[in-house]
């Protein structure tokens, strides 16, 4: 069983406000990722990290940003968030930095900006 | 590129074999996985192919061509809770990131 959590579950908030998207693994993963899925759509990377103090921008541009400073946690941060944000949001880790190894997906954050 | 494609839509009867296929460009990637992801849930790894060939795992097997650039998901003797997406994706040569397909919703009817 996957051991990578996040919180909230559901959020909804207000434009221009600051949110940050918690995502923690027990599994000792190097490697984790930030995946954004509309409705009955594919899944999109946005964010991924080889380890610690490493971070790099995904396939699909995002105004988030991302941080790993420690190897079990990997936060998403909007700074100031807008309607066009309203989506969900799939953090995932893998044991393989080389990526031939399964990724575990957290339960997501489907978020709505109002 | 990158392009995977897969169907859109499938439907098959409770206790059918039903496969599902999956394209991709054969210059990009590394590896072949499938996920299954139920409504509003998180994907969930069902098998995964490096070399040419069949991995069976119970009711589901994979199959991957290389060459071809060619994969697909076999699901047999299919239960109403088989209902869900199914992901194709590749581990790209770049990044060694997950790439995804749009997915193939299969609907299992009685």
């Amino acid at each position: 069983e996957a051991d990578i959590y996040q919180t909230p579950r559901y959020l909804v908030i207000g434009t221009g406000k600051k949110i940050t998207l918690e995502c923690s693994q027990t599994m000792g993963h190097d490697k984790m990722y930030w995946y954004q899925q509309d409705p009955g759509m594919e899944l999109h990377l946005i964010h991924y990290s080889y380890g610690v103090n490493s971070t790099e921008k995904g396939d699909l541009s995002s105004e988030s940003t991302v941080s790993r400073i420690r190897t079990e946690h990997f936060p998403l941060t909007l700074e100031s968030a807008r309607p066009s944000h309203t989506s969900q949001y799939l953090c995932a880790s893998s044991e393989s930095p080389t990526g031939v190894a399964e990724a575990f997906f957290g339960q997501g954050t489907r978020l709505t900006v109002v | 590129g990158q392009n995977i494609d897969q169907p859109t839509e499938m439907t098959a009867t409770e206790g059918a074999i039903v496969q599902i296929n999956c394209t991709y460009q054969t210059s990009g990637f590394n590896g072949l996985f499938w996920y299954q992801q139920h409504a509003g849930e998180a994907p969930t790894f069902l098998s995964y192919n490096v070399l040419d060939g069949l991995e069976e795992k119970g009711r589901f097997s994979s199959f991957l061509s290389r060459s071809k650039g060619y994969s697909y998901l076999l699901l047999k003797e299919l239960q109403m809770k088989d209902s869900a997406s199914y992901l194709c994706a590749g581990i790209d040569n770049y990044g060694q990131n997950f790439v995804f397909g749009p997915g193939t919703r299969l609907s299992v009817l009685p």
